[in-house]
């Protein structure tokens, strides 16, 4: 069954700690996003990778890091200089030429 | 990373009425724009797209206008339904590159 693959669907953090978010694809696709979205609210650009081994800061970046290292996985890391890291993460892919494809989301929540 | 604190403009139609969402880009140098709709706690899915050289392009009971003299995007929807009920979302691209930006987005209510 072809898709994009988000885990897990809810995430509990203890301030100060690092935490990452999976996001893996089956579908081939070169390019891969992540997006925040806070509620009520639209989508905010973290990272995207137009390819293996390489990504680009989104609008923001900050407290966030990426890893490009297979086509099929762009994995998120919310580090703890994230200050508000709460918030609902999605993840993309597409073929970098027409429309993404979203995952179902992680909801993260900081205890 | 902060939240702005700007909430999504809201849209309430009548089961049956047409509905027009609105969107305005900012980057001169987008040539391909989609539509999405989001309902609650899910991923935005893909409902119609249109390339800069085209200003109008239909789907099933979904039309989208492009008017890139005053960087503009709606989407109408026809007859509308309560399944339509959702938050939808607009974004540009430059062909030129991956990188894909969202608007603010619309929450459409449908009343039966």
């Amino acid at each position: 069954d072809g898709g994009i693959t988000q885990s897990p669907k809810y995430l509990f953090r203890k301030e100060g700690q690092n935490v990452t978010l999976s996001c893996e694809q089956n579908l081939n696709h070169d390019a891969m996003y992540w997006y925040r979205q806070d509620p009520g609210q639209g989508l905010r650009l973290i990272y995207y990778s137009q390819i293996v081994n390489d990504f680009q800061k989104g609008d923001i970046a900050e407290g966030y890091s990426v890893s490009r290292e297979k086509k099929e996985s762009f994995p998120l890391t919310v580090t703890s200089a994230q200050k508000n890291p709460t918030a609902f993460y999605l993840c993309a892919s597409g073929t970098g030429l027409t429309e993404a494809f979203f995952g179902q989301g992680t909801r993260l929540t900081v205890v | 990373g902060e939240s702005v604190g700007l909430h999504l403009p809201t849209l309430s139609v009548q089961e049956g009425d047409n509905s027009i969402i609105n969107c305005a880009y900012s980057n001169s140098a987008s040539d391909y724009f989609i539509w999405y709709k989001q309902e609650s706690g899910k991923g935005p899915q893909f409902i119609i797209d249109i390339r800069s050289n085209m200003d109008k392009r239909q789907g099933q009971r979904v039309t989208v206008l492009l008017n890139k003299t005053v960087k503009h995007l709606s989407l109408q929807i026809a007859a509308t339904q309560p399944g339509d009920s959702a938050v939808y979302f607009c974004a540009e691209k430059s062909t030129s590159g991956s990188r894909l930006t969202f608007g603010e987005g619309t929450q459409l209510t449908v009343n039966p």
